[in-house]
């Protein structure tokens, strides 16, 4: 959907190494939620920021972290890469309370 | 915590016909369920939901069921075209007011609409 930026669009790292994602806000939308989508399945829930405060988590270990802006722009950053790690990574903003969440185009990390 | 199962993994119809994908989930407190479809290396985009308190919903040839009962929620399509050919996701959300979602989805449908 219109408006919903992520950065870089691909990234090859080596495994050991930490990444840095970073997600653009939709206009108006003020919670952002991370999600992995490995290749052929549906995405698994990270974790979710709302006034720059982690409100929610997923089962991921804590390698995987994040930040969110007072723009409302957020990061996501993973640490001691795997070989597993090896996913797209979505974005997905909506209005705190509101429902309807709308996706990024996604960041497609290739771990080696 | 939730757990959502979708069926078929794929589903292959002729142009015109109509295409029924079913998930079940299993926490009674889940109360949104949306549809999102996906297309090869594009980002996944809402196409329907639905809420706990509305049986039924339909946007021109795509409509949402859900029985909440039996904790099962389907998407119809209708008149299948070409451009309907994609992988199709159901979630499901303890979607409230004052809070955030966390969609758990399916393990997803790929849809083949054959001209």
């Amino acid at each position: 959907d219109a408006g919903v930026t992520q950065s870089p669009t691909h990234l090859i790292k080596t495994r050991g190494q930490q990444v840095t994602l970073r997600c653009s806000p939709k206009s108006g939308h003020d919670t952002v939620s991370w999600y992995q989508q490995a290749l052929g399945q549906g995405p698994q829930f990270i974790f979710q920021y709302y006034e720059e405060e982690e409100r929610q988590r997923g089962n991921f270990p804590d390698r995987f972290s994040g930040h969110q802006f007072p723009n409302y722009s957020s990061e996501l950053n993973v640490n001691a890469l795997l070989l597993g790690d090896s996913a797209l990574y979505l974005c997905a903003w909506e209005v705190w309370g509101v429902t309807e969440a709308f996706f990024g185009q996604g960041t497609r990390l290739t771990v080696v | 915590g939730e757990n959502v199962e979708q069926h078929p993994s794929t589903l292959s119809v002729q142009e015109g016909d109509s295409a029924v994908i079913k998930c079940t989930y299993s926490d009674s407190a889940s109360n949104y369920f949306p549809w999102y479809k996906q297309e090869l290396g594009k980002r996944p985009q809402l196409i329907i939901d639905i809420r706990s308190n509305v049986g039924e919903k339909k946007d021109q040839r795509i409509a949402v069921t859900l029985n909440k009962t039996a904790k099962h929620f389907s998407l119809h399509i209708t008149e299948t075209q070409p451009e309907d050919s994609a992988v199709y996701f159901c979630a499901a959300s303890w979607g409230i007011k004052a809070a955030g979602n966390k969609l758990t989805f399916g393990g997803g449908t790929r849809v083949l609409v054959k001209p």
